[in-house]
């Protein structure tokens, strides 16, 4: 079956460092790839993706790489903000074309200070 | 325009009690999905709906689990009776459709805690 495997945290950085949360995941076809962000108190909200080997998602500063050779979707910013302090899921969802089944990570928690 | 909306954010019920969740998916959204959170993981697919139709309630604990989306719209989701485990997050989401390619949206979640 589908898996998902990312680091655990909590991350705690601080203001301007840089950020990577990796992740790594386990499918039979050939997935897209997601990033989702919580901000407390908030749903889950699609920060970027990607839907194919080499493709790059970007927003907000944030980055990730899909690589297929080593089954990865690392996340990264170059320099992180108090405000992006927030529980950070890696997820996939195959391409059927029909089915629409996410299957996520267990989350890392980010908590950025001054 | 309205994100997707569920009620109530936070229920505290005895164990053996029932509990419902209400949620209203983004405006033309057919697809509904609701998703259970437990602390610390991510969330798991539950049930999916295409308008009124259940088309994958695989992972649904049907001996108390229920839910219904009787105009293809709202939804709810009960839990009767609720056991201890039962404790977590219920995020609902909508999509427009079922397609791969559709972006799923999500609800705040509501947070259930059995004492």
């Amino acid at each position: 079956g589908n898996s998902v495997t990312q680091m655990e945290g909590p991350v705690t950085l601080s203001e301007e460092a840089f950020l990577t949360i990796n992740c790594t995941y386990t499918a039979t076809g050939y997935p897209s790839l997601f990033w989702y962000v919580q901000y407390p108190g908030e749903g889950l909200q699609l920060l970027l993706k990607a839907t194919k080997a080499d493709d790059k998602g970007s927003n907000k500063g944030f980055e990730a790489t899909y690589r297929k050779e080593t089954t990865s979707f690392h996340l990264e910013k170059g320099s992180v903000q108090v405000s992006d302090s927030a529980v950070y899921f890696c997820a996939l969802r195959e391409n059927t074309g029909t089915a629409s089944k996410l299957t996520f990570g267990t989350g890392t928690r980010l908590q950025v200070t001054l | 325009e309205a994100g997707v909306v569920q009620s109530p954010r936070y229920k505290i019920i005895e164990k053996k009690q029932p509990v419902a969740f209400w949620c209203n998916p983004i405006s033309g959204h057919n697809t509904l999905y609701w998703y259970l959170q437990n602390l610390g993981q991510g969330p798991e697919l539950l049930i999916r709906y295409e308008n009124e139709e259940a088309v994958d309630d695989s992972q649904l604990p049907k001996d108390r689990f229920s839910a219904e989306r009787l105009k293809g719209v709202d939804s709810t989701l009960k839990i009767q009776p609720a056991e201890l485990g039962d404790s977590a997050v219920y995020l609902c989401a909508s999509s427009l459709g079922a397609s791969s390619y559709n972006e799923q949206f999500f609800g705040p979640g509501t947070r259930l805690t059995v004492l």
